[in-house]
């Protein structure tokens, strides 16, 4: 497709258990981001790629989350042990390159994670 | 990144334009302005950016004051599926997207 995908759009799991969400970006796109939203809430960055370093990680909550890319192309972000806290919509969004101040961010429809 | 202030909501008539306003008067030069939408239940949705001058695409247009403190987005023909809230934002390489409250968006049949 030309947009970008996030797979599952929805999970619901039980706490404790390990979560896994993937995102296929634009094709040709260098950058990526993960973010997260809460209900009601802003976006909230947790980290991003250019290819397939992740130079900022500042935005994880935890040592529970984790993310990794490969090819340059898919993502995904792994939480570990999950809490009722990380229930969240996690969004996904890609740029053709890293700067902001002319490539805009392009987003997926995101997975709506539930704890129960 | 300068702080934006848009208008908390507004309706629009189905076919008509609608205008949304937003002021960012302690914008730097280089600072882009953008330009989201948010649908229920949707990922943010790109719209339209710009720097100076005034811009088109299929989506909508954008016209920036030339002083750069304020801007419009330009919706020519809003429809149903135009309902959303819109966020404006100022930013220069800042890659930690982050939006206001924006302006919800209802347009009415």
């Amino acid at each position: 497709g030309a947009g970008v995908s996030q797979s599952p759009s929805n999970k619901v799991t039980e706490k404790g258990k390990d979560v896994e969400l993937r995102c296929d970006p634009i094709s040709g796109h260098t950058a990526l981001y993960w973010y997260r939203q809460s209900l009601g809430q802003g976006l909230e960055f947790l980290i991003y790629f250019q290819g397939n370093s992740a130079p900022d990680k500042s935005g994880l909550p935890s040592d529970r989350f984790s993310a990794e890319r490969t090819g340059g192309s898919v993502s995904t972000l792994t939480i570990q042990r999950t809490q009722q806290e990380d229930s969240a919509v996690y969004l996904c969004a890609s740029s053709l390159e890293l700067v902001m101040s002319n490539q805009p961010q392009h987003f997926g429809d995101g997975t709506r994670l539930s704890i129960l | 990144d300068a702080k934006t202030t848009q208008p908390t909501s507004m309706d629009c008539a189905e076919g008509r334009a609608a205008n949304l306003p937003c002021n960012h008067s302690t914008i730097s030069g280089n600072e882009y302005v953008y330009w989201y939408r948010q649908i229920h239940s949707q990922g943010p949705q790109y719209i339209i950016h710009g720097l100076k001058n005034n811009e088109t695409n299929e989506m909508a247009s954008l016209i920036i004051t030339e002083d750069r403190k304020s801007s419009t987005l330009i919706l020519p023909h809003a429809t149903l599926r135009d309902t959303a809230v819109y966020y404006c934002i100022a930013t220069y390489n800042d890659y930690k997207l982050s939006f206001g409250a924006g302006t919800t968006v209802t347009v009415r049949a």
